[in-house]
């Protein structure tokens, strides 16, 4: 059971080029989530999905697009970075109507992107 | 607008020592509050979390208080030990809608 992983760990962009971060969980959750993490900042939800082949806007989603084909991955993708986007992106997931009182999200350990 | 102000930035303690961190948020609608914690170079986990219907929760050494009218909820470490060094997050959201605002963050330091 590996929970949440991410690909890449790291990863150095020039401005404008693309890439596309991969997350997959093998632990059956509904909702996924992709934030970023920035000092002082916090983590600030970017997108997140309620389903197979559903995606919602978060708090910072201007730049980022996902797909959610699989139910077990969500992407992010970056079309066109910026090096506003240089930060730590993670993902989550998480299951509605969890039996425990926690509704806990389970994060990976995240990637570190650079965009020059 | 941030929905979730936490503070401080960043604490140092003695080793058994009390820790506190302190969180306010604006929407009243929020019924769910968790702390996350998260060493270097890992994701976030999850700590303990609590729901309006109580004011403290606790967990071993770890205290969440929390204050409905002035829409505040803090995290209390008792006996704070050198493993406990972590930068921990606060929250807030909805607990149906399974999406939270996350605070900025609190860079603990506990000194041996």
């Amino acid at each position: 059971n590996a929970g949440v992983t991410q690909t890449p760990k790291f990863r150095v962009l020039k401005t404008g080029q693309s890439m596309t971060l991969l997350c997959a969980q093998d632990m059956n959750h509904e909702y996924m989530y992709w934030y970023r993490q920035d000092p002082g900042m916090g983590l600030r939800l970017i997108h997140y999905s309620v389903g197979e082949g559903t995606t919602a806007k978060g708090e910072v989603p201007d730049g980022y697009n996902v797909s959610r084909l699989k139910k077990q991955n969500f992407l992010l993708g970056l079309e066109s970075a910026a090096p506003s986007q240089t930060s730590v992106y993670f993902c989550a997931s998480s299951s509605p109507g969890q039996l425990s009182s926690y509704n806990e999200q389970f994060f990976g350990p995240g990637t570190r992107l650079t965009v020059l | 607008q941030q929905q979730v102000k936490q503070s401080p930035q960043s604490l140092i303690v003695q080793k058994g020592g009390i820790s506190i961190i302190n969180c306010a948020y604006e929407n009243t609608a929020f019924d769910y509050f968790p702390w996350y914690q998260q060493f270097p170079g890992k994701g976030p986990a999850l700590l303990i979390a609590i729901r309006p219907d109580v004011s403290e929760k606790k967990e071993g050494r770890f205290t969440i208080s929390f204050n409905k009218s002035a829409k505040q909820f803090s995290l209390h470490i008792m006996d704070s030990q050198p493993g406990d060094s972590a930068t921990y997050f606060c929250a807030a959201g909805r607990y149906n809608f399974n999406k939270f605002y996350f605070g900025s963050g609190t860079k603990l330091n506990v000194k041996p």
